[in-house]
């Protein structure tokens, strides 16, 4: 079956360093990627996603590139900031009406 | 983008009641949404996709009995916990792709954080 599993949390960095967060999957077909992110008392938010190998997706700095032959989604930011706090989530989806299936999640603090 | 509302956000009721979670999707239409349920620290875990016009699908250990879910429109999904109790006290989130078609992304609502005392 489908599954993601991400590095376990929580990772503390400082302001300005730079951030890896590592993705890998296991699925059937060719399924879209995601990372979501989820502030302190807030709903999930999509930051990006590819949907198809060597695709890269980017927002805020952040970026993630769908590599097929690692099976990997690994989410970069070359420079954190405080309020890039939060948990993130990196998921998977097949076509159609088929539900994301997600990471454990890794919790990211900055501190100034 | 496409906007998914959930109410309540917040409710705590006492063991042995019903909660109804309400699920709406509020500038597209969503002939599927997901329940997921998460717990403190954790990742979501789906709970169940519902369905406009048919029967949920739930996932395997999801008692169906005591989590239902009915899909009565195009823009709304609820999910009622029926005697709930301590353990039932969870964060609960619905999503949905918009459109017939589905597709890749998804839209998640706000969430709703249930506490059974």
């Amino acid at each position: 079956g489908n599954s993601v599993t991400q590095m376990e949390g929580p990772v503390t960095l400082s302001e300005e360093a730079f951030l890896t967060i590592n993705c890998t999957y296991t699925a059937t077909g060719y399924p879209s990627l995601f990372w979501y992110v989820q502030y302190p008392g807030e709903g999930l938010q999509l930051l990006l996603k590819a949907t198809k190998a060597d695709d890269k997706g980017s927002n805020k700095g952040f970026e993630a590139t769908y590599r097929k032959e690692t099976t990997s989604f690994h989410l970069e930011k070359g420079s954190v900031q405080v309020s890039d706090s939060a948990v993130y989530f990196c998921a998977l989806k097949n076509s159609g009406n088929t539900p994301l299936v997600f990471g454990k999640g890794t919790r990211l603090s900055v501190i100034a | 983008g496409a906007v998914v509302s959930q109410h309540p956000s917040r409710v705590i009721c006492k063991s042995g009641t019903s909660v109804k979670i309400e699920c709406r999707s509020l500038d597209f239409q969503a002939t599927t949404m997901f329940w997921y349920r998460q717990f403190p620290k954790q990742s979501l875990m789906l709970m169940a996709t519902s369905n406009e016009g048919s029967k949920a699908t739930y996932e395997q250990g999801v008692e169906k009995d005591k989590f239902l879910i009915n899909h009565a429109s195009l823009t709304l999904s609820t999910l009622t916990v029926t005697s709930a109790h301590p353990e039932d006290s969870s964060f609960y989130i619905c999503s949905a792709p918009p459109g017939a078609g589905g597709g890749d992304t998804q839209y998640f609502g706000p969430g709703t954080r249930l506490t059974v005392l």
